[in-house]
């Protein structure tokens, strides 16, 4: 049971141009919006993550975006660049009771064109 | 510091073959994960361990059993490989289960045929 439901699956984008990948989520209990980024061959690494009675985060070229009411994320990438080619999967943990497991979304490979 | 260290990195298995995958972190952290990701499913956990001498079961833990040996290591085995198991295996560590962020291995291929 997919418990975060992630989109798109894909996405291409030229360099300078923005990338916007977009989670929904159904558990309210769930308590903290990571998202992870992870090259090719490589483990994820924790980019971003963002609190449920929070907006908006941003950190560099990176910006989570939060909807509480709509129970849904996403993640915008400003000034897209080379670099930024990876796999990007947003998450949610547990919440009370539940806490240190973390749910994953699809994941998203980006590419961005020079 | 190596952080978290996997080992084999890769690996090929006929069915009904048995295999324990290595994972070791270094960073005193006190919660281990084994996850497995698959094209269009994202990661899955399989199990994890909150604290040493304690392991729970994930969303996708039928075929696999784990040991937490000490702080340090958790390992992961197949008993009897099935193809369904071919995938990447990623272990990961976080220092307190209240945590989000995990810190990830460079993961195990592993095909079963």
């Amino acid at each position: 049971q997919q418990q975060v439901k992630q989109s798109p699956q894909s996405l291409i984008v030229q360099k300078g141009g923005i990338s916007i990948i977009n989670c929904a989520y159904e558990n309210t209990a769930f308590d903290y919006f990571p998202w992870y980024q992870q090259f090719p061959g490589k483990g994820p690494a924790l980019l971003i993550a963002i609190r449920p009675d929070v907006s908006e985060k941003k950190e560099g070229r990176f910006t989570i975006s939060f909807n509480k009411s709509a129970k849904q994320f996403s993640l915008h990438i400003m000034d897209s660049q080379p670099g930024d080619s990876a796999t990007y999967f947003c998450a949610a943990r547990g919440g009370s009771g539940n806490t240190g497991k973390l749910i994953f979304g699809q994941g998203t490979t980006l590419q961005v064109k020079p | 510091n190596a952080g978290v260290t996997q080992t084999p990195k890769f690996q090929v298995l006929k069915t009904g073959q048995s295999m324990t995958l290595q994972c070791a972190q270094d960073m005193n952290h006190n919660s281990m994960y084994w996850y497995r990701q698959d094209p269009g499913m994202g990661l899955r956990l399989i199990y994890y361990s909150a604290s040493e001498g304690t392991t729970d079961k994930g969303e996708v833990p039928n075929g696999y059993n784990v040991s937490r040996l000490n702080k340090r290591e958790f390992s992961l085995r197949l008993e009897s490989a099935a193809p369904s198991q071919t995938s990447v295996y990623f272990c990961a560590s976080t220092q307190d289960r209240d945590l989000y962020e995990q810190y990830f291995g460079p993961g195990t291929r592993l095909t079963v045929t």
